[in-house]
């Protein structure tokens, strides 16, 4: 079975920061897909960031970025000039083929003034 | 366009009552999923539904259960409900399953259970 984990939960940096965040996940899979979501106070789900990795060039959204390493098992988010609206949790989720996403505990992300 | 929508926002039960949770869809999405987000694990899969039918249900005992009626609304029904059911129940759709249809969330319904 596959499992997704995320060993930060909780991290803090200062406004304008860059910060990285860790995920990495357990499968026998060789074509999946990797996704970090954005869960802000609010509670609703965002997609920040997808990855098929069957793609060797890293995603990235903006300020967002990913370092995707698959021999590694390893897909890191980069939020590079944090900012205050970023506060949120952040869920690193897997997806194999037309199947449900697996989602990791998630890490809470507090941007400070 | 109109987002996820999940009916009621909170949701107040005694231990042994039944929750019965509502969400539609975007228009155009075919699948509805269901997630537990409990507090400190993350969100755990609860059920699938594609086209009105059952695709894939998570490790949950069958007390939980749901249905997907044919404009695609979907209902999720918990049963003699336990303590640990206390949660936030996420409700997400998709024009349909798969990578290329990504998942769109709605803003959950607070289930408490006392």
């Amino acid at each position: 079975a596959q499992t997704v984990t995320q060993s930060q939960p909780e991290m803090s940096v200062q406004e304008a920061e860059t910060v990285t965040l860790s995920c990495t996940y357990d499968t026998s899979e060789s074509n999946y897909y990797l996704f970090w979501y954005k869960q802000p106070p609010s509670r609703q789900m965002i997609l920040v960031i997808r990855q098929e990795a069957y793609k060797q060039q890293n995603a990235t959204e903006n300020r967002f970025s990913v370092n995707f390493q698959k021999a590694a098992k390893s897909f890191s988010l980069k939020i590079s000039d944090s900012q205050l609206g970023d506060t949120a949790m952040y869920f690193c989720a897997f997806m194999k083929g037309d199947d449900k996403i697996i989602f990791g505990k998630g890490t809470r992300l507090h941007i400070l003034p | 366009e109109a987002g996820v929508t999940q009916s009621p926002t909170h949701l107040i039960k005694t231990r042994g009552q039944q929750a019965t949770l509502r969400c539609s869809p975007i228009s155009g999405h075919t699948s509805v999923y269901w997630y537990q987000q409990a507090l400190g694990l993350g969100l755990q899969f609860l059920l699938w539904y594609d086209e009105g039918e059952e695709r894939n249900r998570g490790n949950f005992p069958p007390r939980f259960s749901g249905r997907q009626f044919p404009n695609y609304s979907s209902e999720l029904n918990v049963n003699a409900l336990e303590l640990e059911d206390s949660a936030l129940y996420l409700c997400a759709s998709s024009r349909q399953g798969g990578i290329n249809s990504p998942l769109h969330f709605g803003n959950g319904t607070r289930l408490t259970v006392t």
